[in-house]
């Protein structure tokens, strides 16, 4: 049974959109949510990460929206650009050693 | 340069002969884990290591074993490789647990006729 939902499996924008991956989980006792970048023959790269206790979280152009009473959260990508074109994995873990993926997003942003 | 590495980085073999993946960071990480990486279902951990001589299993364990005798090394071992086994894996380090940042290696990837 996949702990981590994700959401779409793949999506194409234009440069300056921003697209949106969303994950769902269901094991309230997640308290640590990263999301991780993929690009094409690389291992998974952290790209941001948040905890339960906040709602919302920014670095640069990547935002986290967490949504904890619908026990969803998102990655919405300001302004972006072709270099965004990668595969984006939600995941969650309870206690920092077990760590649950999502399946994974194909972005590819059209310049 | 910090960095985690993987050997080897492509492997074929056939069911039943006994492997070794080797994992080794330069970090001085506390915590390692591998994953295994297959299309449509993400990437899956199989073992986590929260130090030297401590192993415990992660989502998919069966099949594999590790060890961890020393602090920079973390070995997968697949004793008895069946087309099953036939993914992508990655070995992964962090400097502790509690959501320290994952360093994922390059990755490995296997092949089991």
């Amino acid at each position: 049974q996949q702990q981590v939902k994700q959401s779409p499996q793949s999506l194409i924008v234009q440069k300056g959109g921003i697209p949106i991956i969303n994950c769902a989980y269901e094991n309230t006792a997640f308290d640590y949510f990263p999301w991780y970048q993929q690009f094409p023959g690389k291992g998974p790269a952290l790209l941001i990460a948040i905890r339960p206790d906040v709602s919302e979280k920014k670095e640069g152009r990547f935002t986290i929206s967490f949504n904890k009473s619908a026990k969803q959260f998102s990655l919405h990508i300001m302004d972006s650009q072709p270099g965004d074109s990668a595969t984006y994995f939600c995941a969650a873990s309870k206690d920092g050693n077990q760590f649950y993926f999502g399946t994974g997003t194909s972005l590819t942003v059209i310049p | 340069e910090a960095q985690v590495t993987q050997n080897p980085r492509y492997l074929i073999t056939v069911t039943g002969k006994k492997l070794t993946v080797t994992c080794s960071q330069n970090m001085n990480h506390e915590y390692m884990s591998w994953y295994r990486q297959d299309p449509g279902l993400g990437l899956r951990q199989i073992y986590y290591s929260m130090n030297v001589e401590v192993t415990d299993k992660g989502d998919v364990p069966e099949g594999y074993k590790v060890s961890r005798k020393e602090k920079r090394n973390f070995p997968l071992i697949l004793e008895s490789p069946s087309p099953n086994q036939t993914s992508l894996y990655f070995c992964a380090s962090s400097l502790g647990t509690g959501g320290e940042t994952q360093y994922f290696g390059p990755g490995t990837r296997l092949l089991v006729l």
